[in-house]
């Protein structure tokens, strides 16, 4: 079945950049999204990418797409205290139009 | 343009009492989901709508669970009798299908907690 996994922690300095890794398993997934949640918070939308492409960027935000290893990453330049969340990778698939997700990683953000 | 709107925010219940949770999406959009996002997890479908009928509710648990869009518009998500291990946030999201459903939002969530 769909599955989506990600590693559960991420620490980086202020000023780095960090990359969150996600591999997913239907190959039919149309669109690969990323989400931001805060404490107390819904879910933002960060960014997504369709899947015959292999990167968008957008402002600090690089997202890069391995369609053959199923395979997904954020990659987030100069990393801020304001960018500590929990980051979700989530598919769609072509057939239900109903979104999955990964079960999060949590990026701290160390002075 | 405001975005989904969930109430109440927090909600505490015993076991075996009910309780029901309400969601406006954005205005507009015929698609709207709930999904169940239990501590540490990430968040789990448990029904989507498109207007007033069902599309996916394979994760329901019916036994105890139940959810309308009677106008295609607003919706409520019931639980009865409620669980301990139903403690969770319920998140509601809508999309547009004119858009082709792409982006889904969210909205801030209700917390329950089954005591």
């Amino acid at each position: 079945g769909e599955d989506v996994e990600q590693s559960l922690f991420l620490s980086v300095r202020e000023g780095d950049s960090s990359v969150i890794n996600c591999t997913y398993t239907d190959s039919s997934s149309t669109y690969l999204y990323w989400y931001k949640q805060e404490p107390g918070a819904g879910l933002q939308l960060l960014t997504y990418i369709f899947s015959n492409m292999d990167m968008k960027q957008d402002q600090r935000l690089t997202v890069l797409l391995n369609k053959k290893d199923k395979h997904l990453s954020l990659r987030i330049a100069d990393t801020q205290t304001g960018d500590s969340a929990i980051y979700f990778c989530a598919e769609r698939d072509s057939s239900a139009s109903k979104i999955i997700f990964g079960s999060g990683t949590r990026l701290s953000i160390r002075p | 343009e405001a975005g989904v709107a969930q109430s109440p925010r927090y909600k505490i219940i015993e076991k075996r009492q009910s309780v029901a949770f309400w969601c406006n999406p954005i205005s507009g959009h015929a698609t709207l989901y709930w999904y169940q996002q239990i501590l540490g997890q990430g968040p789990k479908l448990l029904i989507q709508f498109q207007n007033n009928g069902v599309v996916d509710d394979s994760q329901l648990p019916k036994d105890r669970f139940s959810a309308e869009r009677l106008k295609g518009v607003d919706s409520t998500l019931k639980i009865q009798p409620a669980k301990l291990e139903d403690s969770a946030v319920y998140l509601c999201a809508s999309s547009s299908i004119n858009r082709g459903n792409t982006e889904a939002f969210f909205g801030q969530g209700t917390r329950l907690t089954v005591v």
